[in-house]
């Protein structure tokens, strides 16, 4: 199993650019999640989805979008990248995320995105 | 936002030493987790502990929750270099489905 996998690992964008994070899981996970992570702000969700075509808003959503047509894959959008984006990206997922049974979550290697 | 807090924001130990971190979170939980990041890494689980539990071992850590102060600790005994790394609490909202991490604790161990 090659667990969860993200790309790129490193990218570059200028303002008012878009472009899409990759994330794929191979363990047949049903919930799925963004952060982001910030020097002194520790990991902040940005939308989470609990299975194939349902997704929601985590604390901080503005300006990125995500769809879930698919179990293995949770695609991350940024719409029109502003500075502010600048940031490590992290992809995660766990069996489900009912809260009965909470299990690890699993993360992705993690994507540095740079705004310029 | 439930987002924990752990204390101290840094820790420098000598090798062989008992490191301990704490973690304070805001409203009720169904569990706790603790995870540890090495530097440019992704997360990596180290130990779920259930409202219901008071503490649990695993290896060298050893975690305990207090539901009534809204804290957490993480003990890791007999510290090792490799030990060197960021560890995060993270909670799961009480009704809901997301996971909130806290801001994280800087471990170095010299050896």
């Amino acid at each position: 199993n090659a667990g969860v996998t993200q790309t790129p690992k490193f990218q570059v964008l200028k303002t008012g650019q878009s472009m899409t994070l990759q994330c794929a899981q191979d363990m047949n996970h049903e919930y799925m999640s963004w952060y982001r992570q910030d020097p002194g702000m520790g990991l902040r969700l940005i939308h989470y989805s609990v299975g194939a075509g349902i997704t929601d808003q985590g604390e901080v959503p503005n300006g990125y979008n995500v769809s879930r047509s698919t179990t293995e894959d949770f695609p991350l959008r940024l719409l029109s990248a502003a500075p502010s984006q600048t940031s490590v990206y992290f992809c995660a997922s766990s069996r489900d995320g009912r809260q009965e049974t909470n299990t690890e979550a699993f993360f992705g290697q993690g994507t540095r995105l740079t705004v310029v | 936002s439930q987002q924990g807090e752990e204390d101290p924001q840094a820790l420098s130990i000598q090798e062989g030493e008992n490191a301990t971190m704490n973690c304070s979170y805001k409203t009720s939980i169904n569990n706790l987790q603790w995870y540890r990041q090495n530097s440019g890494r992704g997360l990596v689980h180290l130990i779920l502990i259930r409202s219901n539990e008071r503490e649990k071992h695993s290896g060298r850590l050893r975690v305990t929750l207090d539901t009534s102060k809204k804290s957490s600790s993480l003990l890791i005994t007999a510290s090792r270099a490799a030990d060197t790394a960021s560890y995060f609490c993270a909670t799961d909202a009480d009704t809901g489905n997301q996971f909130y991490f806290g801001t994280g604790t800087s471990l170095t161990v010299i050896p």
